[in-house]
This record gives structure tokens, C-alpha cells and sequence, in this order.
């Protein structure tokens, strides 16, 4: 069974502060990988759609990257906001139909 | 205005009650999801249908039934088998994945499923 997982569980940044969140798949026979973003109580927003022969992805602030290799994903925030607030959560797809997630990382920037 | 609709937002089901749960979409995706979310957790699987009229049982699919009788709607059913079923359920669609790797996955707004 694919697992995925993202540590730390939690974060809290100043506001100004650039930082990375991790996401690490123990298959590396991935198809891609996709960045959520989850407010209180909400469904899930698609920040960042990795395909398994890309590297990187950018939007705006976000960039992510993958390493299928070494069976890794980061997604980096630039110059942190208090509405970036939020959990953040990876996904990878496997065997054409299913998409595995990790638990999430529920970040916390301060003003 | 393409999206994926769940309805209730909240709901509430007593002891030894079925209640089943709605998941629109106008997007004309092909593959749709339920998935099953607790506190602190990752969502996990528990129905997915690649095609109407075919579904195939995820990783928690005990206690739970579904139907894909239209392309655009996928209904979730938690029956009383299912001993704790209080949580947060949340319903995705994408492109049917085998057609090839840019396949992104879009979610409802949940429900909130509570066990009275």
C-alpha cells in the first residue's frame, strides 16, 4: 500500500518568512502529485499539479518540486502571508485511479 | 460556474439510520471520489468510479455504498454497518486517470456528518 507523509504536523512562521513544507511517497511508481490547500472546515483547493515527468511547478508565491527518486515533494511559500494560514496536504496518484494522501501540515503564519 | 456540489453541509444521523449524501458535478469528468476525513487525519478513500455505472471499493468501502447511474452525480450512502461514522466526507472528480497523466483532482465543500 502507497503511503504518504508530511512532517512536520505543524508550523508556525512570522509573516515575511519564506519556508518549505515536505511530502515524502514510499512508490516511487507515482503519475503525478498535487498540492492542496484546506481552510477550517472546507473542502480542498488544488494549489499545484506536479506530472511524474516534471520537475517543478510554479504559481505566484508557490513553487513545488518533485523527486521521484528519492521519493520526495516540497512546496515552498515565498514571503509568507497570515492568509496563508491553512493545512496544507500533498497527494500522489498511482495505478491511473487512485490518490493517496498525507496527513497534512497545519500552517500558522503570524502577523 | 463548473464545480462540484455536496449536499447536505451538515448532517445528522441517529442510531440504525441510513442516510446517504450528495455529490454533483458539471465538469464532465469521467472519474469521481469519496473520500473520509477525521480529525488530524488524511483523507482516506472509500468509493471511486471510473466510468458510470461501475465502482470499485477504496481502502475504508465497509459500511458505505454508492451508485453511478449519471456521469454527473455520485451518491454516497452510509449505512448503519458503519459503527462511527461521524466525520467530514469529501467528494472529488478528475479526468479519468488511465487517459493519461495530467490528471488533477478537484473537490465539493464537504459534509459534516454527525452521528446523534
Amino acid at each position: 500500500k502507497q503511503e504518504v507523509t508530511q512532517i512536520p504536523a505543524a508550523l508556525s512562521v512570522p509573516e515575511g518568512e519564506n519556508l518549505v513544507l515536505n511530502c515524502s511517497f514510499t512508490d516511487s511508481a507515482i503519475y503525478n502529485l498535487q498540492w492542496f490547500r484546506q481552510d477550517p472546515g472546507k473542502g480542498l483547493t488544488s494549489l499545484l499539479l506536479i506530472q511524474s515527468s516534471q520537475r517543478e511547478q510554479t504559481s505566484g508565491r508557490l513553487n513545488a518540486s518533485l523527486d521521484k527518486s528519492s521519493g520526495r515533494s516540497t512546496l515552498y511559500i515565498a514571503a509568507s502571508q497570515p492568509g496563508d494560514s491553512a493545512t496544507y496536504l500533498c497527494a500522489g496518484l498511482y495505478n491511473f485511479n487512485k490518490f493517496y494522501f498525507g496527513s497534512g501540515t497545519k500552517l500558522n503564519v503570524k502577523p | 460556474d463548473g464545480g462540484i456540489t455536496q449536499s447536505p453541509k451538515y448532517l445528522f444521523r441517529k442510531e440504525g439510520q441510513n442516510v446517504t449524501l450528495s455529490c454533483e458535478q458539471n465538469l464532465n469528468h469521467d472519474a469521481m471520489y469519496w473520500y473520509r476525513q477525521d480529525p488530524g487525519q488524511g483523507l482516506r478513500l472509500i468509493y471511486y468510479s471510473q466510468i458510470v455505472n461501475d465502482f470499485q471499493k477504496g481502502d475504508i468501502a465497509e459500511g458505505y455504498s454508492v451508485s453511478r447511474e449519471k456521469k454527473e452525480s455520485f451518491p454516497l450512502t452510509v449505512t448503519s454497518a458503519q459503527k462511527n461514522p461521524t466525520a467530514f466526507y469529501l467528494c472529488a472528480s478528475s479526468i479519468d486517470p488511465s487517459t493519461g497523466m495530467n490528471t488533477e483532482a478537484f473537490f465539493g465543500q464537504g459534509t459534516r456528518l454527525t452521528v446523534v
